[in-house]
């Protein structure tokens, strides 16, 4: 059973702070998602990375995925109300479901 | 183009019941899954459909069902309700069981009393 772990579970800033949240897992991935979750709806999907080592960036956002492809972290630069949310990071084994991350909550004050 | 569409949005049965929940994915998406998320245990996948057959199915017990349609739609069936099943039922689509990342529905709240 594949088990992915985020840390830090809550996280509550101020508007203009960074923040780095973090996925990691023992299991190899062949693909890793970011989703952000807003209260009372549905997961919205961020980015995909799938090779070790990989960067994306989307504007404020920095997404990078493991050498080894069992971990990922996302840097959020210069934090805003609006990045508000329940971020989920989900690995897939090829071939097999998505296993998702509790989720970190992060709360970004005006 | 649309999105994913979840119905209903809202339900509230009591325990020993059914109950059916149903999808309609993004057209052209042949892949459909259907997760659980409570608070306590986060999203924990039900089961995955292609093409109307079964491809991947989570760890629950057998109250929990689905199937898919020509058309794509999906529904999932849950018998003889328990206190327990109270969740937001979250419904994704991708186009293929090869292509990366989900788009999701905004959920079916289920509680049960």
């Amino acid at each position: 059973t594949q088990l992915l772990e985020q840390s830090p579970q809550f996280l509550s800033i101020q508007e203009g702070e960074n923040l780095t949240v973090y996925c990691n897992s023992s299991s190899v991935f062949s693909s890793l998602q970011w989703y952000r979750q807003e209260p009372g709806e549905g997961p919205v999907l961020l980015v995909t990375v799938v090779t070790g080592g990989e960067v994306k960036k989307l504007k404020r956002l920095t997404f990078q995925f493991g050498d080894a492809r069992k971990d990922s972290s996302l840097h959020i630069t210069a934090a805003q109300p609006g990045d508000t949310g329940l971020y989920l990071c989900a690995g897939e084994v090829l071939g097999q479901n998505f296993v998702f991350g509790p989720g970190t909550r992060l709360s970004v004050l005006p | 183009k649309a999105g994913v569409t979840q119905t209903p949005r809202y339900l509230i049965k009591t325990r020993g019941q059914q109950v059916t929940l149903s999808c309609s994915p993004i057209s052209g998406h042949r892949s459909v899954s259907w997760y659980q998320q409570t608070p306590g245990q986060g999203l924990q996948f039900l089961f995955e459909y292609f093409s109307e057959t079964q491809r991947n199915k989570g760890n629950f017990p057998g109250r929990f069902s689905g199937r898919q349609f020509s058309n794509s739609r999906s529904e999932m069936n849950v018998s003889t309700l328990e206190l327990g099943d109270s969740a937001l039922y979250l419904c994704a689509s991708r186009p293929g069981q090869g292509a990366l990342g989900y788009t999701f529905g905004s959920g079916t709240r289920l509680t049960v009393v």
